[in-house]
């Protein structure tokens, strides 16, 4: 079955500080993977994707990501958090030609002065 | 001249009244989709139409019908409203009924009485 897992709730970081969320997946076929951001109020706006190729992928606001099969994982990172990344982060997975793309519990991220 | 435009934002009716949730993107795209986000932010797809034909209908209560009169609308109506239809109600929009990257909207924040 296809599933994502998001196994952190939610993260306090330092701003400044570095930031790792995790993700992995389970997909029967290729994955098309993602990261979203949803602030308080919002609709979801897309951080990146990947789709083939490269397996470390830069995104908007200085995120980026990597694909590893072999733990079948697409963690988030950025090297420095501003009080602005205060969201919520989504991790969601699809496959190549489909319609449904499948997303993860979320990850809250707190950022502390 | 916003991509993905829902109304209303906000909608609180009774249990068992009947409404309405409207979506329209005006990013031409030929995919839509109705995502629902419970209280613990989990989302999860509802319905999705491609050049107005539907494809996909997950595991929704028939109480719930959408309605795509063109590939630029997308309407939720729900019937016998319940308690457990409380949640955020988010209209997405993709190009070309690939699965890449999501559009969202700002969603319809429904609360039952």
């Amino acid at each position: 079955a296809q599933s994502v897992t998001q196994p952190d709730i939610h993260i306090t970081v330092s701003e400044g500080a570095s930031l790792e969320l995790r993700c992995n997946y389970s997909y029967g076929a290729t994955p098309y993977l993602f990261w979203y951001v949803q602030s308080p109020g919002q609709g979801l706006q897309l951080l990146l994707k990947y789709f083939s190729g490269d397996t470390l992928v830069q995104g908007i606001k200085g995120f980026e990501a990597e694909f590893k099969r072999s733990q079948s994982s697409f963690n988030l990172r950025k090297p420095s958090v501003h009080w602005s990344d205060a969201a919520e982060y989504f991790c969601a997975v699809g496959g190549a030609g489909g319609f449904k793309t499948i997303f993860g519990a979320g990850t809250r991220l707190f950022v502390k002065a | 001249d916003t991509a993905v435009s829902q109304t209303p934002k906000y909608l609180v009716t009774q249990m068992g009244n009947d409404k309405s949730i409207k979506c329209e993107q005006n990013l031409g795209h030929d995919t839509m989709y109705w995502y629902k986000q419970d209280s613990k932010k989990f989302l999860k797809i509802m319905f999705s139409y491609n050049n107005k034909e539907l494809i996909i209908n997950e595991t929704v209560p028939n109480r719930f019908s959408p309605k795509s009169p063109d590939k630029a609308h997308l309407n939720l109506h729900i019937n016998s409203l319940e308690l457990g239809d409380s949640a955020v109600y988010f209209c997405a929009s993709s190009p070309a009924g690939r699965n890449e990257k999501l559009f969202f909207g700002s969603g319809t924040q429904l609360s039952v009485l």
